[in-house]
């Protein structure tokens, strides 16, 4: 069953701490793997997107990094602003069959930066 | 990237009643999908929307439940059809940038049903 599961469920970090934001997945056929922030009340935003030969991507102070061989993904965090809290979602893209990529989301990790 | 707007924001609807969400992009897109994200669960995938055919629903969504209308490349529309309290969610447009690139999606619609 092609399945993402992400880790922690929630975090409390303060301003201006690192944090790092686990997931694992298990799908197959893999072709790319996302990560999504989404704010309360608002739809996902994309952070990255990279492809089972790219370990790592960065976008601004956020750093994600794939290792395909342990279907392991991570998001890391740097000088955490409050701006930062939010749902941070792992996305693993099917390598699409039917003219589009079907997604296989995860659950998110909440994370909350206290002042 | 896509700028998607999506009406109502919100709504609280009755049990039994029906309601219509809309969705536009600021882009000709081909495929447009709709997804729920029930309270603390990821997204999950509705159906996809091609323009001048029919969507193509997920395994557990039928066209009854949710009608879906694409009458053109910027604009569609899912009804929540006799509505009670487990429908209370919320609802997603999304499109995909370009083919296998990133899905944008828009702000999303809070349903309660009462």
């Amino acid at each position: 069953k092609n399945q993402v599961e992400q880790s922690p469920q929630s975090l409390i970090i303060l301003e201006g701490k690192n944090c790092t934001l686990q997931c694992n997945y298990t799908v197959s056929p893999f072709s790319n793997l996302r990560w999504y922030k989404q704010d309360t009340g608002r739809g996902p935003v994309s952070l990255t997107i990279m492809t089972f030969s790219e370990n790592t991507k960065s976008n601004g102070r956020y750093t994600a990094t794939l290792d395909a061989d342990t279907k392991q993904s991570s998001l890391h965090i740097t000088a955490s602003q409050l701006s930062d809290s939010a749902s941070y979602i792992c996305v693993v893209s099917l390598s699409p069959n039917t003219g589009f990529q079907k997604l296989v989301f995860g659950t998110g990790t909440r994370l909350l930066v206290s002042p | 990237s896509a700028v998607i707007s999506q009406k109502p924001s919100r709504d609280i609807c009755q049990r039994g009643t029906s309601l219509t969400i809309q969705c536009q992009v600021d882009s000709q897109v081909t495929m447009m999908f709709w997804y729920r994200q029930q309270p603390g669960q990821s997204l999950t995938l509705i159906a996809t929307a091609n323009q001048g055919s029919e969507a193509t629903y997920e395994s557990g969504f039928v066209i009854d439940k949710f009608p879906i209308s694409r009458p053109n490349l910027t604009f569609s529309t899912l009804t929540v059809s006799n509505m009670s309290p487990e429908d209370s969610s919320i609802y997603l447009c999304s499109v995909e940038g370009v083919a296998g690139g990133i899905q944008y999606f828009g702000p999303g619609t809070r349903l309660t049903v009462t």
